[in-house]
């Protein structure tokens, strides 16, 4: 049981340049979230989704867009990345309607530096 | 706008001391709250949900309480070990986002246990 992945690990951009981040569950949930943590500032929601084919935007959407077209997949992309996109980006699940602990499950992370 | 603070920011000790963390927050309408913990350069840990309705729970050594009137909540350590240096967050969620799931997330502090 792999729980929340996260692809690719660390990657580096240079301004202007285009990328996107995988995150996959094998729990079954519904609830999918990107986070994006800086200093000093801890963790932000960027984009949220409720299920399959749904997003939603969180606190800080602007520069990235989302999609969740299957339901163990939550794909976050920067179509023109800027620096203040450099930050470490989580993404995470949630447990609920079945009874047991409504709780998130977070992934290990993707460090993106943007020059 | 809800808001969570983390207090203090970095806290040093040694090792088999007891110690507490404090996370406050701005909205007293509390659905629950999260305490989580992250090892440099990882993910996110989930350590003990509180619900809304109730007071502590413990885990271990662990033991976080909630008072929703005066708008805290504190995690206990007891007889802290070198292991336990990590950062501490805390992340509230509000009745209004019971639903979504969102939560707003301190600054968290960093626990260094000196041997």
């Amino acid at each position: 049981n792999a729980g929340v992945t996260q692809t690719p690990k660390f990657r580096v951009l240079k301004t202007g340049q285009s990328m996107t981040l995988l995150c996959a569950q094998d729990m079954n949930h519904e609830y999918m979230y990107w986070y994006r943590q800086d200093p000093g500032m801890g963790l932000r929601l960027i984009h949220y989704s409720v299920g399959e084919g749904t997003t939603a935007k969180g606190e800080v959407p602007d520069g990235y867009n989302v999609s969740r077209l299957k339901k163990q997949n939550f794909l976050l992309g920067l179509e023109s990345a800027a620096p203040s996109q450099t930050s470490v980006y989580f993404c995470a699940s949630r447990s609920w309607g079945r009874g047991g602990r409504d709780e998130q499950f977070f992934g290990p992370g993707t460090r993106l530096t943007v020059l | 706008k809800q808001e969570v603070t983390q207090i203090p920011a970095a806290l040093s000790v040694p090792e088999g001391e007891n110690l507490v963390l404090n996370c406050s927050f701005t909205d007293s309408a509390i659905y629950n709250l999260q305490w989580f913990r992250q090892d440099p350069g990882k993910g996110l840990t989930s350590l003990l949900l509180i619900q809304s309705s109730q007071r502590e729970q413990t885990s271990g050594r662990l033991n976080a309480s909630l008072d929703k009137s005066s708008g805290r909540s504190t995690l206990y350590i007891a007889a802290s070990q070198p292991g336990d240096s990590a950062t501490y967050l805390c992340a509230f969620r509000g009745h209004g986002s019971s639903n979504t799931g969102k939560l707003i997330f301190g600054q968290g502090t960093t626990l260094q246990v000196k041997p």
